[in-house]
């Protein structure tokens, strides 16, 4: 079975662009989070979607979004980028909601300028 | 105070010595979670449990839900084991039902 993709891989962007970062769940998998990893803050949770709802969300401000489509693949999107979104950002996916394992993808490294 | 603490932030070891991480919690959990972090990025979960022991391979998982507490051990450690490990708490956490909340991992590297 083919693992969680995640593209693209790299972006560089300008602040006040914004970014659209796509993200494939494993195969069966019905549960989508997604995930920012900074060196100060460390993995904060961004939101988690499930049969193409969003279930639940972080706390991150509304310029932080997100969708799941019928086939379980889910994007994410951050508006008027500032240079403190510059991260590592994660999905996983899982079988279900809650208690199961999650799968994590490669991650999409995004630099702001 | 965060609500998941791991400690120590960084462990060298020599190889072969036998490692342990400890993480605290202090919120009510579903599960809790171990994940392993190469450079690079690249997350993989090693255990998830919510009572007792896990085994894999070298790798050993505790988890005491009294005390909110739990700890991960290598045994014989191996340079390739040299990686971040973080440890991830699901569960009612501050409203929500199903998010991971993280520790700040520990960096550790094993010398030959």
């Amino acid at each position: 079975k083919a693992g969680v993709t995640q593209t693209p891989r790299y972006l560089i962007k300008t602040r006040g662009q914004q970014v659209t970062l796509s993200c494939s769940p494993i195969s069966g998998h019905r549960s989508v989070s997604w995930y920012q990893q900074t060196p100060g803050q460390g993995l904060q949770f961004l939101f988690e979607y499930f049969s193409e709802t969003q279930r639940n969300k972080g706390n991150f401000p509304g310029r932080f979004s997100g969708r799941q489509f019928s086939n379980s693949r889910s994007e994410m999107n951050v508006s008027t980028l500032e240079l403190g979104d510059s991260a590592l950002y994660l999905c996983a996916s899982s079988l279900e909601l809650d208690y199961y394992e999650q799968y994590f993808g490669p991650g999409t490294r995004l630099t702001v300028t | 105070k965060n609500e998941v603490e791991q400690s120590p932030q960084n462990l060298t070891a020599q190889e072969g010595e036998f490692i342990t991480i400890n993480c605290s919690y202090s919120v009510g959990i579903s599960a809790l979670h171990w994940l392993q972090q190469h450079p690079g990025g690249g997350i993989v979960s090693l255990f998830m449990l919510s009572s007792g022991k896990k085994k894999h391979g070298r790798l050993i998982a505790t988890i005491n839900i009294q005390e909110k507490h739990s700890s991960l051990h290598i045994t014989a450690s191996h340079p390739r084991d040299s990686a971040v490990y973080i440890c991830a708490v699901s569960g009612d956490s501050g409203g929500s039902n199903y998010k991971l909340t993280f520790g700040k991992g520990t960096l550790l590297t094993v010398n030959p």
